[in-house]
């Protein structure tokens, strides 16, 4: 899989966009791009994921570069309950639909 | 139904003792994984069943730790002879097959182990 790169911690204030990157320079054709969170003594929730095709859902929003070597998840109007650690995963999805964490990125919405 | 649960919800226990985790997955997710998590790192993933088969392990598994899913359903992680380094939290989820659950996981809350 991947190797992904984020950014240890970003603030954002609520109400505005949340744009959180992640950098995965070696993805190979047929991996996705997984975003998922964790908020403090929860486990992770899945956000969203993308091949090469930007995505929306109700929670967040998936812009992958045309070269799909970076990525960036769109939070449009953080929340305090937003507050969370994030997690960008590259990987195939092949038979295991094991995935590997990285430290990623703690997001601070400040009121 | 609730999502994928787990218990206990913490457990403190002295070292080289034994101790035991359950967990009950989402009841139509066939595939199971026990992650760890110690303080400031991403999960750390362990083994996964498909079903009650053992598939995969980690390195991080050593032979004190042991799990099992008996009847493709709940699952236990068993850890023997506990260490102080065992301490963290063990996160338990569940996924779909096919393309619809593709690498989507359902984490339960955890469980978090402190030994002393």
């Amino acid at each position: 899989d991947a190797k992904t790169t984020q950014p240890p911690s970003m603030d954002c204030a609520e109400g505005r966009a949340a744009n959180l990157p992640c950098n995965h320079s070696t993805i190979s054709g047929n991996e996705y791009v997984y975003w998922y969170r964790q908020i403090h003594s929860q486990g992770p929730q899945y956000i969203i994921h993308g091949l090469k095709n930007n995505e929306t859902n109700e929670m967040a929003s998936l812009i992958i570069t045309e070269d799909r070597k970076s990525s960036t998840l769109i939070l449009p109007h953080a929340t305090l309950r937003d507050t969370a650690v994030y997690y960008c995963i590259v990987t195939t999805r092949g038979a295991t639909n094991k995935l590997i964490f990285g430290t990623g990125t703690l997001l601070a919405v400040q009121p | 139904d609730t999502g994928v649960s787990q218990d206990p919800r913490h457990k403190i226990t002295k070292r080289g003792q034994n101790v035991t985790f359950r967990c009950d997955p989402i009841s139509e997710h066939n595939r199971l994984y026990w992650y760890r998590q110690t303080l400031g790192q991403g999960p750390e993933f362990l083994t996964y069943f498909q079903n009650e088969a053992q598939l995969e392990k980690s390195r991080l598994l050593s032979d004190r730790f042991s799990a099992e899913r008996p009847k493709g359903s709940f699952s236990t992680l068993e850890i023997q002879r506990t260490e102080q380094g065992d301490s963290a939290m063990y996160l338990c989820a569940s996924s779909a097959t096919g393309a619809s659950g593709a690498n989507v996981l359902t984490f339960g809350a955890g469980s978090r182990l402190t030994v002393l």
